[in-house]
């Protein structure tokens, strides 16, 4: 099981839709969670972290938490083709330091 | 205010050759971490340094080795180059306890292994 699991898509939705992205991770005791978003070919910008359970909202983004489930997620009302990127969940595993482990990414496609 | 950057963008090494890059951190960032990320995969966690000492390290091998130095620039070194080291080498940087706020990332360096 890898520790922190994204479906690599693509996820295609049409513009103005919301994109739902998921991510699972396997250590229960992990405390902040982030979602960055990577166009490609640049690198990683950090758009949403989150540390408990519920939901947070910034702008058109909304990152939910469930440590029970071990289930973070995000969500982008409003999906615009400039949302087309990948967007890479990122986990600070229990015990861990101060390294953060990265799932694979979900590609997300906002059609016009 | 800077950001992260990282130095070159783009290098070309034959396989068994050595390559150094460059990352200053962000004004006011301490800690460095690098990262390797292959062509469609996830960031990978190489090591990371603070207060010029390695505090953090992957699963990377030996080959892999870092520096950092007292303005906190650092550098990540690779001897040996194999054609699987190709990739997106991250530099990111953060303070010491605040690796729960998120790293910012310098723009990277393209390697590729021929």
């Amino acid at each position: 099981q890898k520790e922190v699991e994204q479906n690599s898509g693509p996820l295609s939705v049409p513009e103005g839709a919301i994109a739902s992205l998921n991510c699972t991770y396997s250590d229960r005791g992990s405390q902040s969670f982030f979602w960055y978003r990577q166009y490609s070919g640049k690198s990683p910008e950090l758009i949403m972290s989150i540390y408990s359970n519920g939901d947070k909202e910034d702008g058109r983004f909304t990152a939910q938490l469930n440590k029970a489930s071990q289930y973070v997620s995000l969500l982008i009302r409003d999906s615009q083709p400039s949302d087309s990127a990948t967007y890479l969940c990122a986990v600070n595993r229990d015990n861990a330091g101060n390294m953060l482990t990265f799932g694979g990414g979900t590609r997300l496609m906002v059609k016009p | 205010d800077a950001g992260v950057t990282q130095s070159p963008t783009h290098l070309i090494k034959t396989r068994g050759q050595q390559v150094t890059l460059r990352c200053s951190p962000k004004s006011g960032h301490d800690t460095v971490s690098w990262y390797q990320q292959a062509l469609g995969q996830g960031p990978q966690f190489i090591f990371q340094y603070y207060e010029e000492e390695e505090r953090q390290r992957g699963n990377f091998p030996d080959r892999f080795s870092g520096h950092q130095f007292p303005n906190y620039s650092s550098e990540l070194n690779v001897n040996a180059l194999l054609l699987g080291d190709s990739a997106l080498y991250l530099c990111a940087s953060s303070f010491p306890t605040q690796a729960n706020y998120g790293y910012t990332f310098g723009s990277g360096t393209r390697l590729t292994v021929v």
